[in-house]
């Protein structure tokens, strides 16, 4: 298996909302990311989760909680987003952080809008 | 803030002829990589070349690292209408503990014309 898996693919919620998105690898990787994009925009690092320890978390808000249960899984769970946090949700996963020799995985993302 | 810079921002050319896209970025690096975007969906990981290696070739894509200027640059030769992507360079950022994560460029948006 050399995939990331997201669901949902598509997501719809209003601003008083509780949702999780889910991401799932099995090559073993021990670094787990999420990151978000926006349309025509690189993706910005939102997570590092380094063998299940959350490492970084890059001033992302507090409505945004992400959760590692195992090294297989990462969870990204949302409550009382804003319109402006619509965008493409990515997860990605690297045998090392940073990525060493074979740089990250992704998943094919969940595009997240807030109503 | 952005590690890499990518230019042109946009590119058009013709199925069949070469497509080169252009990375700068401004601190040291371990390495650099380049990655394809299709259509706002996942990235695709094409190639990574560490800071001791100049040039490397995968496939119709050639790498070129020069740490000196702090550039890189990403050749398809070739082109084929499903080149059409956008295109990122990306390094990895560093703290205390060692690599975390990457940091993307602006992107290339590469358009292949039949």
């Amino acid at each position: 298996d050399t995939e990331v898996t997201q669901t949902p693919k598509h997501l719809v919620m209003g601003m008083t909302n509780k949702k999780s998105l889910k991401c799932e690898q099995h090559m073993g990787h021990r670094a787990m990311y999420w990151y978000k994009q926006k349309a025509k925009k690189p993706p910005e690092l939102m997570f590092v989760y380094s063998y299940e320890k959350l490492s970084i978390n890059e001033s992302v808000p507090s409505r945004f909680s992400p959760e590692c249960p195992n090294s297989s899984l990462l969870n990204l769970h949302l409550h009382a987003l804003q319109p402006e946090d619509s965008a493409l949700y990515l997860c990605a996963s690297s045998q090392v952080p940073g990525g060493g020799l074979s740089g990250y995985t992704f998943g094919s993302g969940t595009r997240l809008t807030v109503v | 803030s952005q590690q890499g810079e990518e230019d042109p921002q946009a590119l058009s050319i013709q199925e069949g002829e070469n497509a080169t896209m252009n990375c700068s970025y401004k601190t040291s690096i371990n390495n650099l990589q380049w990655y394809r975007q299709n259509s706002g969906r996942g990235l695709v990981h094409l190639i990574l070349i560490r800071s001791n290696e100049r040039e490397k070739h995968s496939g119709r894509l050639r790498v070129t690292l020069d740490t000196s200027k702090k550039s890189s640059s990403l050749l398809i030769t070739a082109s084929r209408a499903a080149d059409t992507a956008s295109y990122f360079c990306a390094t990895p950022t560093y703290s205390g503990g060692g690599a975390d994560g990457l940091t993307f460029g602006k992107g290339t948006h590469l358009i292949i014309q039949p």
